[in-house]
């Protein structure tokens, strides 16, 4: 069974602050890197979808990286607002995993106005 | 809005019963994802479907069954059930099923088995 570990657990930032969180996967066999944000109350929303080594994915203040050579990835989140409070969920694809993603528990990030 | 629509959203059944939940998936996807999700619980994969046919199988239950019709809308049959299946089951969706397509998650259905 894959490990997938996302640190830390919860967050709470003030408004305009910037962060960052961590998800740790297996490195071998590995075929991509999903990240979902997932507000309360709301279903999961795919942010990015990374695959290569050194991948960097940027939507808005929200910016991803890659290493899948030692097996993470971190999600910063630029001037941190209220709207972006959610638990964030990263999900690795490997090869040989019965073809599916392996969810880790999340970030769950919460921003004071 | 995702596209995907799932019914219904709340669900309270009694131990031993069945029931079915269903979804439709965005316009011109062909593969649909069945997940579930517990307190304390990640996101728990149990069956995928592409275009009709199982595609990859997780830790789905014996007593849960799921199949994607020619219209491409699946259902997830939950039958015996028992108090620990009340979950949130969340429906997805994306176009071909590759590893690296995003996918579209419907609202959810939650089940509570009392």
């Amino acid at each position: 069974i894959l490990n997938v570990e996302q640190s830390p657990q919860s967050l709470h930032v003030q408004e305009g602050d910037s962060t960052n969180f961590t998800c740790s996967f297996p490195s071998s066999n590995f075929y991509a890197l999903h990240w979902y944000r997932w507000e309360t109350a709301k279903s999961p929303e795919a942010l990015f979808v990374m695959t290569l080594n050194g991948d960097e994915k940027k939507k808005g203040r929200i910016s991803a990286t890659l290493n899948t050579k030692e097996g993470y990835s971190y999600l910063y989140i630029k001037g941190s607002q209220p709207e972006d409070s959610a638990t964030y969920l990263c999900a690795p694809f490997h090869a040989g995993n019965n073809r599916k993603l392996i969810w880790g528990l999340g970030t769950s990030l919460a921003v004071n106005p | 809005d995702s596209g995907v629509t799932q019914t219904p959203k709340h669900l309270i059944t009694a131990t031993g019963q069945r029931v079915t939940l269903r979804c439709s998936p965005r316009s011109g996807d062909l593969s649909v994802y069945w997940y579930q999700q517990s307190l304390d619980q990640g996101l728990q994969f149990l069956i995928q479907y592409y275009n009709g046919e199982e595609r990859a199988k997780g830790n789905i239950l014996e007593r849960f069954s799921a199949q994607q019709f020619p219209d491409l809308h699946s259902e997830l049959n939950l039958s015996s059930l028992e108090l620990g299946d009340s979950a949130l089951y969340f429906c997805a969706s994306s176009v071909g099923g590759g590893r690296n397509e995003k996918l579209f998650f419907g609202s959810g259905t939650q089940l509570s088995v009392l």
